[in-house]
C-alpha cells in the first residue's frame, strides 16, 4: 500500500513568490492534515480536513495562506506571496478515521527555503 | 504550561545501550490519547505506538517498550539494546478533547546511538 505522497520535495523561491504544495493521502483516509515544521521542533497544525470539509483552520494565516481538498482526496497547500519566516517542512498527514485520535501517517514533506 | 514535556533535548549512548526517553503530560481529560513517533534523519515521521487513558498496561514490541502510568502522568519510552539504526528524533504526542484532538507535539528527544 502506498504511503502518503507529497510533492515537491524541495521548493526554493523568493520572497514575495507564490507556492504550492500537494498531497496525496493514503487510500481510504478521510482525514487530511497539513503541517509545519521548524527546525527542532514538532508539527505545528495548519489545518485539518474530514473529507473535503476544514474542520480545523484555526491555525493557518489566512492572509497568505490556503487550503484546499476539492473531492476530499489529494490536497493543495498554497502560500501567497511567501515570506522569509515561511522557511520550514511543509508535512502531509492522513488517519483512517474522523478524529485527531487516531494516528496519522506522515508523507516525506516539503523543505521550503524562502529567499 | 506546556502539555507535553520532554525534558531531554539530546541524548547519547553507545550501541548496545539501553535508553529511556521521558515523556510527561497535563490533561484535564480523563479520556485522552498518547502517541510516540520517530523521525530519521530522512525526515518522515513514523508513527510508533498509541496508547488511551484507560489503558495502563506496559507494552512492548521488540527492542521497544513503554511504560504508561497515570499517577504520574508520564510515557516513558525505552530502547533496548539501542542500534545505530534507532538515531533519530522521537516524538511524544498527546490527544485530548479539550483541544479538540489536535495532536499536542512535545519538542522532541534526539537520540544519538553511537557505533
Amino acid at each position: 500500500e502506498a504511503g502518503v505522497v507529497q510533492s515537491p520535495r524541495y521548493k526554493i523561491i523568493e520572497k514575495k513568490q507564490p507556492v504550492a504544495f500537494w498531497c496525496n493521502p493514503i487510500s481510504g483516509h478521510n482525514t487530511l492534515y497539513w503541517y509545519l515544521q521548524n527546525l527542532g521542533q514538532g508539527p505545528e497544525l495548519l489545518i485539518r480536513y474530514e473529507n473535503e470539509e476544514a474542520v480545523d483552520d484555526s491555525q493557518l494565516p489566512k492572509d497568505r495562506f490556503s487550503a484546499e481538498r476539492l473531492k476530499g482526496v489529494d490536497s493543495t497547500l498554497k502560500i501567497q506571496p511567501a515570506e522569509l519566516g515561511d522557511s520550514a517542512v511543509y508535512l502531509c498527514a492522513s488517519s483512517p478515521g474522523l478524529a485527531s485520535y487516531n494516528e496519522q501517517f506522515f508523507g516525506p514533506g516539503t523543505r521550503l527555503t524562502v529567499l | 504550561a506546556q502539555k507535553v514535556t520532554q525534558a531531554q533535548t539530546e541524548i547519547s549512548v553507545v550501541e548496545k545501550e539501553d535508553v529511556t526517553l521521558d515523556c510527561v503530560y497535563e490533561t484535564r481529560d480523563t479520556t485522552y490519547y498518547l502517541f510516540w513517533y520517530k523521525q530519521p534523519p530522512s525526515g518522515e515521521l513514523v508513527f510508533l505506538i498509541r496508547r488511551n487513558s484507560f489503558d495502563e498496561q506496559n507494552e512492548i514490541s521488540g527492542r521497544y517498550s513503554w511504560n504508561f502510568q497515570k499517577s504520574t502522568s508520564s510515557f516513558n519510552f525505552t530502547i533496548t539494546a539501542s542500534q545505530v539504526v534507532d538515531s533519530a528524533v522521537y516524538f511524544c504526542a498527546l490527544s485530548e478533547p479539550d483541544s479538540n484532538y489536535q495532536l499536542i507535539w512535545g519538542a522532541g528527544t534526539k537520540l544519538i546511538i553511537k557505533p
